[in-house]
C-alpha cells in the first residue's frame, strides 16, 4: 500500500471548520483513500473514503485532488469530540481482491473551547 | 451501522499467563479479521490477517507461536497470548470485513497488563 504524509499535529477552536491534509504522491489508480480516526483509549474509527470524487457524509466531507495525489478531510464544524489522532490511509480495493489498512502516525488534532 | 466487539477489554495478569481476547463482529459477516497491536504513543501495527476458515498470515516479526489466532466462524475471531510476558504489555486492537467492499471496522481493543 502507497505512503501517505500527514502533519505531525493540528489545532481548532471549537465549532469552526478543520482541514485536515494528507499527502499520497506515489498512488496507484486502484487505490482508495481512507480516514479514521482514534480517540484516546479506543480503537479506530471509520471516517469517510473516496476514490476520485469529492465526498459527504454525516461525519466530514473528503475532498479529493483532480490529480488524486492530495486530500482534504474537512470537519465542517469541530465539537471538543472531534480531538483524536487522524489517519489517511490508501488502501487497494478492486475486483474481490483488498489491501491491508496500514496506519501511519496521523494528525492529531486538538480541539480548544 | 457496523459493529465489532472485543472483549476483555482490559486484562492485567502474571507473566507467564496465556491470555484469550475475542473479537465478534455483531450484524455482519467478516470474512476477513485482522489483528493489531499498539504500544503507547505509537501507531497501529498490523499482527496477521485471518480468513474464516484459513489459518492466519503474520507480519514479520510476529511470533505465530505466540500469538495464536482462531477464525471459527464468520463472526468471530480469537487472539491467544501464550505464555505473557511483560514486554507484551500493549494495546490490541480487532478489526474486521466482510467481502463486500465496506470499510473495515474496529473494536474498541484490549489493554493488555503483564506484571
Amino acid at each position: 500500500d502507497a505512503k501517505t504524509t500527514q502533519p505531525n499535529s493540528m489545532e481548532s477552536n471549537e465549532e469552526e471548520p478543520v482541514h485536515l491534509p494528507c499527502n499520497h504522491s506515489t498512488i496507484s489508480g486502484t487505490d482508495y483513500i481512507h480516514w479514521y480516526r482514534q480517540l484516546p483509549s479506543q480503537g479506530p474509527e471509520y471516517v469517510i473514503h473516496g476514490l476520485t470524487s469529492n465526498v459527504n457524509n454525516r461525519m466530514a466531507s473528503l475532498a479529493i485532488a483532480e490529480d488524486r495525489k492530495s486530500s482534504t478531510l474537512i470537519l465542517h464544524r469541530a465539537t471538543l469530540r472531534d480531538a483524536a489522532v487522524y489517519y489517511c490511509i490508501l488502501r487497494t480495493n478492486y475486483g474481490g481482491s483488498q489491501g491491508n489498512l496500514i496506519f501511519g502516525k496521523g494528525t492529531k488534532l486538538s480541539v480548544k473551547p | 451501522g457496523a459493529v465489532v466487539s472485543q472483549h476483555p477489554s482490559r486484562v492485567i495478569c502474571k507473566s507467564g499467563t496465556s491470555v484469550k481476547i475475542e473479537c465478534r463482529s455483531l450484524d455482519f459477516q467478516a470474512t476477513t479479521m485482522f489483528w493489531y497491536r499498539q504500544f503507547p504513543k505509537q501507531s497501529l501495527m498490523l499482527m496477521a490477517t485471518s480468513n474464516e476458515g484459513s489459518k492466519a498470515t503474520y507480519e514479520q516479526g510476529v511470533e505465530k507461536d505466540k500469538f495464536l489466532i482462531n477464525h471459527a466462524s464468520l463472526t468471530l475471531s480469537t487472539l491467544t497470548v501464550t505464555s505473557a510476558h511483560p514486554e507484551d504489555s500493549s494495546f490490541y486492537i480487532c478489526s474486521a470485513r466482510n467481502r463486500g467492499g465496506q470499510p473495515q471496522h474496529f473494536g474498541d481493543g484490549t489493554r493488555l497488563s503483564i506484571l
